[in-house]
C-alpha cells in the first residue's frame, strides 16, 4: 500500500514569495492533516479535513496561509506571501475516518522550506 | 507555554544501556500517544494510551499513562542503535486540542 506522497520535498524561496505544497493522502483516508514542524519543536496542527470539509483551522495563520482539498482526496497547502519565521517542515498525514487521536495518523515525507 | 512538556530534551546513550524519557502536562488528556520520527521522515506512531494507570508493552519499549491521565513515560530497554531518533508524545486534551510535544532526541552509540 502506497504511503502519504508529499511534493516537492524541498523548497527555498525569498520572503514576500509564494509557494505551495501538495500532499495526496493514502487511498481510502477520509481525513487529512497538515502540520508545521519548525526546528527544535514538535508538529503544530495547521488544519484538518474531513473529506473536503474543514474540521479544524483554528491554528492556521489565516493571513497568508490557505489550504483546499476539493475533491477530498489530494490537498495543497498555500503560503502567500512567505515570511522568515516560515521555515519549517510541512507535514501532511492522513487517517481513516476519526481525529487524531482516536486512530492512527500516517505521515508524508514531509516539505522542507527554507525562507530567505 | 507548552502545553505537553518533554524530558530530557536531548540523550546519548551506549547500545545496551536502558533509559527512560517523560512526557507532562497540568491538563488531562484523553489519550496520548507516542511517536518516533527519524530524519527527513514524518513521525511514525508507536503506541496509544487511554486508561489512567494502563502499561503498553511494545517488545524493548514499555509505555505508561500516569493514574492521573497528566503524564506518560517510554522506557527502552537494552538501548540499540535502531533507537535513534525523535520521540515525540501528543494527544487530545479535553478542550479538544491535538498537540505533540517538543520531543526527546535519543543518540544510541554503537
Amino acid at each position: 500500500e502506497a504511503g502519504v506522497a508529499q511534493s516537492p520535498r524541498y523548497k527555498i524561496i525569498e520572503k514576500r514569495q509564494s509557494v505551495a505544497f501538495w500532499c495526496n493522502p493514502i487511498s481510502g483516508h477520509a481525513t487529512l492533516y497538515w502540520y508545521q514542524q519548525i526546528l527544535g519543536q514538535g508538529p503544530k496542527l495547521l488544519i484538518q479535513f474531513q473529506n473536503n470539509g474543514v474540521v479544524d483551522d483554528s491554528q492556521l495563520p489565516k493571513d497568508r496561509f490557505s489550504a483546499e482539498r476539493l475533491k477530498g482526496v489530494d490537498s495543497t497547502l498555500k503560503i502567500q506571501p512567505a515570511k522568515l519565521e516560515d521555515s519549517a517542515v510541512y507535514l501532511c498525514a492522513s487517517s481513516l475516518v476519526r481525529g487524531p487521536d482516536q486512530e492512527t495518523q500516517y505521515f508524508g515525507p514531509g516539505t522542507r522550506l527554507l525562507v530567505l | 507555554t507548552q502545553l505537553l512538556e518533554q524530558s530530557p530534551q536531548f540523550l546519548s546513550i551506549q547500545e545496551g544501556e536502558n533509559l527512560t524519557v517523560y512526557c507532562n502536562s497540568s491538563s488531562v488528556f484523553s489519550s496520548l500517544q507516542w511517536y518516533r520520527q527519524e530524519p527527513g521522515e514524518g513521525p511514525v506512531l508507536l503506541v496509544t494510551v487511554v486508561t489512567g494507570g494502563e502499561v503498553k508493552k511494545l517488545k524493548r519499549l514499555t509505555f505508561q499513562f500516569g493514574d492521573a491521565r497528566k503524564d506518560s513515560s517510554l522506557h527502552i530497554t537494552a538501548a540499540q542503535p535502531g533507537d535513534t531518533g525523535l520521540y515525540l508524545c501528543a494527544g487530545n486534551d479535553y478542550g479538544q486540542n491535538f498537540v505533540f510535544g517538543p520531543g526527546t532526541r535519543l543518540s544510541v552509540l554503537p
